[in-house]
């Protein structure tokens, strides 16, 4: 159980596109999803919290307008790199908890790349 | 002071050893203790999941717990190669957003 699917895994594009990142929660209904970045051979640094229905709740230093989180329903956030540039090229990862007091399950990640 | 620091390694054993991999902690208030482990290219897979001081075990591994002394393990027997990996401590003090450790990498040679 608790399995976080995150599509797609790999994006190759080119500078000014707009990329997509979608994190599911295939068996269980995730009250709260994370949103996190990570460089190579580094820890995990969280981007953004986002609870269905509401506003996401960035990190400081995270650019809101750059990364445009949407918790639509209780099974789906989506992320939002708008006009990436290479700098954003990265290891984005979510993870989503079931409930209050319940771990963080994560998704696979997507490996970004900005051309 | 960072609120976990993680034993930073890497960590290299032969198959069979006996792997202890620890964090410590600085907030009292943290109460949720997980160990993650992460494969290269792959997001973390929540291996152990705890509150309470004490052991949990779960097969070859075991999890534990000193609120007194703000430290946690992760114990890992019999290891194997395909225990390689990078494994991260994450504490969580009221159901928020978790704090997470640096990560340990480990190799296990056959």
């Amino acid at each position: 159980g608790a399995v976080v699917s995150q599509h797609p895994s790999r994006v190759i594009c080119k500078s000014g596109t707009s990329v997509k990142i979608e994190c599911r929660s295939l068996d269980f209904q995730a009250t709260t999803m994370f949103w996190y970045r990570q460089f190579p051979k580094q820890s995990l640094m969280l981007m953004a919290t986002s609870n269905e229905g509401s506003k996401a709740t960035y990190e400081q230093g995270v650019e809101k307008d750059k990364f445009l989180i949407n918790h639509a329903s209780l099974t789906l956030s989506t992320l939002t790199v708008t006009s990436a540039h290479p700098e954003d090229s990265s290891f984005y990862i979510c993870s989503a908890r079931e409930g209050v007091y319940q771990p963080q399950h994560f998704g696979d990640g997507t490996r970004l790349s900005i051309l | 002071q960072k609120e976990v620091e993680q034993d930073p390694g890497p960590l290299s054993v032969p198959e069979g050893a006996i792997v202890s991999l620890n964090c410590t902690y600085s907030n009292s208030a943290f109460q949720y203790f997980m160990w993650y482990r992460q494969y290269s290219r792959k997001g973390p897979e929540l291996l152990m999941y705890t509150y309470s001081s004490g052991n949990k075990e779960d097969g070859r591994f075991t999890a534990q717990v000193d609120k007194s002394s703000k430290y946690i393990s992760l114990f890992i027997r019999d290891s194997q190669p395909s225990d390689s990996a990078t494994y991260l401590c994450a504490i969580d003090a009221n159901a928020g957003k978790s704090t997470f450790g640096d990560g340990t990498t480990l190799t296990v040679k056959p």
